[in-house]
């Protein structure tokens, strides 16, 4: 069954500083994936998706992240965080081939983003 | 144009209760999926309806059903309520057509079993 890996529960970090949250998933069959992003008491919204196509996706809001289908991974990168960045992040993969678009998710990543 | 709303936003229920949560897909979706996210964990896909049929369901008993109306509109039950079900339950559509692979989530009700 497929499974979702996000090492980092919390990752503090310095505001303009860069940051990864890590994710990795367990099945090397033809995947969708996803970064959600949920700040409190709020339900969540979609940060980024991996359809097709180029390895390397961008968030309007300088977020990327990069499908590495070798090593199974979908890392969450951004260059310089912001005070606002502060929120839970949650992985996703979704198995394109079962013809159903049920998500796993991670058990999310906590990014504090320190003054 | 709204996104997908959930009602309530907050509930609170005794053990052994039953319960009914309800969602509204966003304008032009036709599939709803249903999630339980606990404290502290990431959602946990419960099922997944399409056509007013359940298409795919999780590792959830059967104390949790569900139902799609005409509108596209649906309804989460849960049946015997367990202090284990306190947790926020989070609504997503997705689109007609091409998309389905694209989620989008409501703000989620927040159930409280004591």
């Amino acid at each position: 069954a497929q499974s979702v890996t996000q090492l980092d529960s919390q990752v503090p970090v310095f505001e303009e500083a860069p940051v990864e949250l890590r994710c990795n998933y367990s099945s090397s069959v033809s995947v969708y994936l996803f970064w959600y992003v949920q700040y409190p008491n709020q339900g969540l919204q979609l940060l980024l998706k991996y359809l097709s196509g180029s390895t390397l996706v961008e968030s309007i809001n300088g977020f990327e992240a990069e499908f590495n289908k070798s090593q199974t991974s979908f890392h969450l990168r951004k260059p310089s965080v912001h005070i606002s960045d502060t929120a839970e992040y949650f992985c996703a993969v979704s198995d394109r081939a079962s013809g159903t678009y049920k998500y796993i998710f991670g058990t999310g990543t906590r990014l504090k983003v320190l003054a | 144009d709204a996104g997908v709303t959930q009602s309530p936003t907050h509930l609170i229920k005794t053990r052994g209760q039953q319960v009914t949560l309800r969602c509204s897909p966003k304008s032009g979706h036709d599939t709803v999926s249903w999630y339980q996210q606990a404290l502290g964990q990431g959602p946990q896909f419960i099922f997944q309806y399409y056509e007013e049929e359940e298409r795919q369901r999780g590792n959830f008993p059967d104390r949790f059903s569900g139902h799609q109306f005409p509108n596209y509109s649906s309804e989460l039950n849960v049946n015997a309520l367990l202090l284990g079900d306190s947790a926020l339950y989070l609504c997503a559509s997705s689109p007609l057509g091409g998309g389905r692979e694209k989620l989008f989530f409501g703000s989620g009700t927040q159930l409280s079993v004591l």
